[in-house]
């Protein structure tokens, strides 16, 4: 049983560009959260996506945005970017309200 | 708002022995869950153990145990007979039921565990 995965593993960016993470939650699970973790810091929440539609926002700019599959799979998309959007990307999967499992994460660097 | 604290950058323990992991957490909310993972140089995130805030019992999971004091908002994880593998970043996370905050998890700052051999 797979559980989640992300891709790509690590990615550099130019300031202003445009970038696109992807997810796949673990089998059986509807409900994909994303979150930021910046060096030594503790993750922040982005967003969560439910039957295709973003259910829950926490407080990043509309530069940040993504979507949901039918299949349940998710982007993350990060328009513009800053230096300060250089962390590590987590994508977490669930069932509802069961506990959430994680992804290995994306390495965004952004130069 | 919701809140976790973890007042411990970093802490140490010889291997074998056991360690405690302090978190404090603030919320209005009557029901919620408390968790905690652990998170390798790698960078995954791995769950440990869950506790409800309607559980009456402390959770338990292996070598990893949960000491939920509800009167004081903590919630400590212990690791007991620690193991060289256990040297990883621990964080304390909390989801709320009520209102804007539904699925989402609040993660406190983190505290780096040293096993020493």
């Amino acid at each position: 049983d797979a559980g989640v995965t992300q891709s790509p593993t690590h990615l550099i960016k130019t300031r202003g560009q445009q970038v696109t993470l992807r997810c796949s939650p673990k089998s059986g699970h509807d409900t994909v959260s994303w979150y930021q973790q910046a060096l030594g810091q503790g993750p922040q929440f982005i967003f969560q996506y439910y039957e295709e539609e973003e259910r829950q926002r926490g407080n990043f700019p509309d530069r940040f945005s993504g979507h949901q599959f039918p299949n349940y799979s998710s982007e993350l998309n990060v328009n513009a970017l800053l230096l300060g959007d250089s962390a590590l990307y987590l994508c977490a999967s669930s069932l509802a309200w069961d506990e959430q499992y994680f992804g290995p994460g994306t390495r965004l660097t952004v130069t | 708002a919701q809140k976790i604290t973890q007042t411990q950058p970093g802490m140490f323990v010889q291997e074998k022995e056991a360690v405690t992991l302090d978190c404090t957490y603030d919320t209005s909310d009557q029901s919620y869950g408390l968790f905690w993972y652990k998170q390798p140089s790698s960078g995954e995130m791995i769950f440990l153990i869950y506790q409800g805030s309607y559980d009456e019992q402390n959770a338990t999971e292996g070598r990893y145990s949960l000491n939920f004091q509800k009167a004081r908002k903590s919630a400590n994880l212990v690791i007991s007979a620690s193991q060289l593998g256990d040297s990883a970043m621990y964080f304390c996370a909390m989801r709320t039921a009520g209102g804007t905050s539904y699925g989402k998890l609040t993660f406190g700052q983190g505290t780096i565990l040293t096993v020493h051999p």
